[in-house]
């Protein structure tokens, strides 16, 4: 079974400018959560997604924002792009079962610099 | 909020010595308590898990035991090879709120093993 692909692997942006990322989940998982990696801050879950909708959010500005398909695809916007926007953005797919503990299955993630 | 604090290091050790790395973590609710560990340009692997209290996790010659009592979840091994060498995430998942809410992650440790 194939595990969680991310697109781009590597980004290059100017401030200002807005970015589309793209997260495949494994199949048949449900549930797609977004976290932003960064030296200062470390792992920060942005939000995650079930049935195309927006389940759960982290703490994060309105300039981060994201949306699922019908087949469980994610994408995470980021617009007007500022130069702390840099970090490895990974996506991490689960079953989301009703009820007990949910194993998130993580992708190699996307590098994104703001220059 | 729930937050997890650990070594952040770098830790360094020769090849076959024993490893701990510490970490405790504060939550409001009954967490589930993870390792992850994330190899050089990788995203993040589930290295061991435990979902309640007492409960031992193990896998790969690793181990942690979650106590309650201390709010605590160290990892061990016994003898550490080269290929160890990566940086290790603890994490906590609270979903005594409901729903699958985000992992929250410890800054990691960088563990460097030398021949």
């Amino acid at each position: 079974k194939a595990g969680v692909t991310q697109t781009p692997r590597y980004l290059i942006k100017t401030r200002g400018q807005q970015v589309t990322l793209s997260c495949s989940p494994i199949s048949g998982h449900r549930s797609v959560s977004w976290y932003q990696q960064t030296p200062g801050q470390g792992l920060q879950f942005l939000f995650e997604y079930f049935s195309e909708t927006q389940r759960n959010k982290g703490n994060f500005p309105g300039r981060f924002s994201g949306r699922q398909f019908s087949n469980s695809r994610s994408e995470m916007n980021v617009s007007t792009l500022e130069l702390g926007d840099s970090a490895l953005y990974l996506c991490a797919s689960s079953l989301a079962r009703d009820v007990g503990w949910d194993e998130q299955y993580f992708g190699p993630g996307t590098r994104l610099t703001v220059t | 909020g729930d937050s997890v604090t650990q070594m952040e290091g770098p830790v360094t050790l020769s090849e076959e010595a024993f490893l701990t790395i510490n970490c405790t973590y504060t939550a409001t609710g009954y967490p589930s308590l993870f390792w992850y560990v994330q190899y050089p340009g990788e995203g993040l692997q589930l290295l061991l898990k435990a979902t309640k209290a007492d409960d031992k996790g193990s896998n790969k010659g690793f181990e942690a035991t979650y106590r309650k009592e201390t709010t605590s979840f160290h990892l061990e091994k016994g003898s550490v090879q080269v290929s160890d060498s990566a940086v290790y995430f603890c994490a906590l998942s609270d979903r005594s709120g409901g729903g699958a809410d985000g992992l929250t992650f410890g800054k990691g440790t960088h563990l460097i093993i030398q021949p």
